[in-house]
This record gives structure tokens, sequence and C-alpha cells, in this order.
């Protein structure tokens, strides 16, 4: 069965570091989401991408956070200059016909 | 006011019992989806409904568009059902809108 892959599973990094989240999202999908939850908390939506460009982005995504589809199957979210408050857990997750597809996410702590 | 809401927020049953839980959502939508969150974290999908009624294995999943609200049961629980269920609902390609889901909790 196809699947969505992130890695890493966990990144540690400190306050003020840049970090890079990767995904490959399953291979004939257009449609691209990066979405995150806070410990505790329900699950967010950050930013859609389609045709190379941002569809609709939330107001968490801010100027720190960027997406790119650098090669046409990996599709990475940077945050510039991480903050305690990103600590989270990040899923990329892709669209098909009938079903969203979620990566197994990846769990940001900053420090 | 939440645009997806679930109940109950917490859940706890007998290995055996039959589940439901409930969603109701406030905004138009093209398809609801239930999903099912490990402790690990991963999501996996349930169900995508855009009318009536789905059942895959031991899991049914019926949605009301008129009253805008849907329900998942899970009959014949058993302790591995254990997790967080949650729905989101969705326009077309629009991002997912998620509730805040229900633990469940299934003891033997």
């Amino acid at each position: 069965e196809p699947e969505v892959t992130q890695t890493p599973s966990h990144q540690v990094t400190q306050m003020g570091q840049e970090v890079i989240l990767r995904c490959v999202p399953i291979s004939n999908h257009l449609y691209f989401y990066w979405y995150r939850q806070i410990l505790g908390q329900k699950v967010e939506f950050l930013v859609s991408f389609y045709n190379n460009e941002i569809s609709e982005k939330s107001e968490i995504f801010d100027d720190q956070f960027s997406v790119e589809r650098p090669d046409g199957s990996n599709f990475t979210l940077k945050i510039r200059s991480t903050k305690l408050e990103d600590s989270a857990m990040y899923f990329c997750a892709s669209i098909g016909e009938y079903e969203q597809y979620f990566g197994p996410g990846t769990r940001l702590t900053v420090t | 006011k939440n645009e997806v809401e679930q109940s109950p927020q917490n859940l706890t049953a007998q290995e055996g019992e039959f589940i439901t839980i409930n969603c109701s959502y406030s905004v138009g939508i093209s398809a609801l989806h239930w999903l099912q969150q490990h402790p690990g974290g991963g999501i996996v999908s349930l169900f995508m409904l855009s009318s009536g009624k789905k059942k895959h294995g031991r899991l049914i999943a019926t949605i009301n568009i008129q009253e805008k609200h849907s329900s998942l049961h899970i009959t014949a629980s058993h302790p591995r059902d254990s997790a967080v269920y949650i729905c989101a609902v969705g326009r077309n390609t629009d991002k997912l809108i998620f509730g805040t889901g229900t633990r469940l909790q299934v003891f033997p």
C-alpha cells in the first residue's frame, strides 16, 4: 500500500536554529499539506501546496515558515528560527482520490 | 465556537461493548474523515464519507449531511481499539479542519 514518509521521526533543536522537516508524499498525488499538533491540542492546518506553489496558509504560517518541493518527490517544511512554541508534532499529508494520507509525523522539540 | 465538535472527549469501555463517537460540524463540506491516532502520534485514515454509511470490519461510520452530524461506531470493542479518534472535515482539496478528538480506552 502506498504511504507518505517523513524524516526525521524526532528532531531536537535549540531555540533560534533552523530546521527542515522532510516528507515524501505518494507519487501520483498532487495536493500536499503540512499540519501540526501541539501536545494535548488538536491538529491544526499550516499550509497547502499545489502545482509548486502555496494554495493556502494559516495565520500560524508566518515568515518564519517556508515550504518547497525541490525535486519533484520531496516536500519540505523549513522553520528559519525556531521558537519554544514551535515544539509540536508535524504531519505531512497528501490527497488521493478517496482519502487523505498522513505521514507518521516528525516530533520537533525546541529547547 | 469550534467548527468541528466531538463528543464525548473521553470514553472508557469494557471489552465487547458497542461504542459510539459523535461529530457535529458547522461548515459546508464535501467530505468528513474519521481518523485514528495511536499513542505514538501517527494518524491513520479510517473513513472518508460524503454521504450515507461505510463499514470496515468492526467499524461503521455514518453521516447525515442535512443535520451536519456523523457517528463512528465500534462493535465488539477490543483493547487494541484504544486510541484517539478524530473527526475532520474538508471541502474538495481544501485543508482539513479537525475536531479535538475522543480518547477511547477499552479494558479487558
